[in-house]
Order: C-alpha cells, then structure tokens, then sequence
C-alpha cells in the first residue's frame, strides 16, 4: 500500500458521461499530481496541485478539469466522454518520500463505450 | 524536446538469469532519473532514483542502474531475475526543479520459470 488512495477502482460509462475520479495524497503530502496511461500515449501528465492551488499543467484536455481540496484531496473532472478517453487514470502525490519523488496510487481504470 | 527512450518493448529471461532495461534520454541538461515498476493491478512503484553522485545507484528488490552521462543512458540491472519481478518497468525523468515526469514507453518482463 503506497499510501495514496484512488477511488473508484474500475468504471465504466458511455460517450458523452462525466464521470469523478477521487484521490486521497499520503499523509502529510502536500503536492497531487494526475498521470493518464493509455496504450497509444504511454503515461503522460496531466496537471499538478500543490496546497490546493494549480502549479502545473501538461497535456490535460480541455474536458477535462482538476481541483484540490482543504483537506488536500483531489478530483479529476472528465466531461463529455470519449471512446479515447478509456485508460488508467493515476493519481500520485509528493512531499514526505524527499525531494522529487512521486508516490503512486494503484489507479482509476476508466473504460468508455 | 525532452524525451525518454526504453528500446525493448517486451523482454523474457530465465529465472535467474541477469538482466538489463536500456534507457536512454534526451535533455538539456542532467535530469533528475528515475525506474519505476508497475505490476498488474497496481501502481508504480519507485524501484531507484539518481540525482547527483555516485553513478551506481542501489535500489529496492536488488535492482541497480547505472547513469552514463556520455551516452545519456541510465540502464536497470539484477543480476538474478526472481519469478516475481514480472512486471512492467518504467524509465522516467524529470528536470531539475520540477516534478513533471516524463516517461518511456516501458519495457515488459517475462520471466520463464
């Protein structure tokens, strides 16, 4: 157990759906970061919180949004849903693993029909 | 742009043969490196790390790489493969100062008992 916790850890949905993605940092862990990997585009990154403010922003569509909570949790918002949008959605989080390290969840297999 | 590259797609070995992951990047400058495990079902796990130093670093599970500046390479090696380290694995790197990892394609571990 990583410490980051991702909910749910399957679902599936239709085209147009929008579906919530949750993810619990590890204690004490202030920074969340989002990963997406498919088949065709490997893992790419997403975007980065850090103490609930957005501090970076990679290759995240523009259906899709992203907050971090009071409580440092996070959501992953993806609206009007593709068939490309199927994939693992992870979740990691930084902070107490030393500098630059990234602390996985076990991810959100997200499948659209 | 920066880049990173895992040649082999998909490896088998013997149990209990040696073994090496090749990676190679593409940056400016040394980056922050790092090999990451991923198993069905399950997150990445950080396997090692190299920031600066020794070139030889240890890691978990009795992996080691080893960073070649002049080849920008940062190979991952054990010299006995274990049944259980049927995996994917994960080359990444991330420029100093950010958090934003980019990953290789990864390189599939077959391990024939």
């Amino acid at each position: 157990d990583s410490g980051v916790t991702q909910t749910p850890k399957h679902l599936i949905t239709a085209t147009g759906q929008r579906v919530t993605l949750r993810c619990s940092p590890r204690s004490g862990d202030l920074s969340v970061y989002w990963y997406q990997q498919s088949l065709d585009q490997g893992l790419q990154f997403l975007i980065q919180y850090y103490n609930g403010e957005e501090r970076a922003k990679g290759n995240i569509l523009e259906r899709f949004s992203a907050q971090q909570f009071p409580d440092l949790h996070s959501e992953l918002n993806l609206s009007s849903l593709e068939l490309g949008d199927s994939a693992l959605y992870f979740c990691a989080s930084s902070g107490t693993s030393g500098a630059n390290v990234l602390t996985f969840g076990a991810g959100s297999r997200l499948t659209v029909l | 742009a920066q880049s990173v590259t895992q040649p082999d797609i998909h490896i088998t070995v013997s149990e209990g043969a040696s073994l090496e992951l090749r990676c190679n990047y593409s940056y400016g400058a040394t980056p922050y490196l790092f090999w990451y495990v991923q198993s069905p079902g399950q997150g990445l796990q950080l396997l090692l790390k190299y920031f600066s130093g020794d070139t030889l670093v240890q890691g978990i599970k009795g992996f080691e790489a080893e960073f070649k500046r002049s080849q920008s390479s940062f190979n991952l090696r054990k010299p006995s493969v274990h049944w259980s380290d049927a995996a994917e694995y994960f080359c990444a790197v991330s420029p100093l100062g950010t958090y934003k990892y980019i990953f290789g394609t990864g390189t599939r571990l077959k391990v024939l008992a």
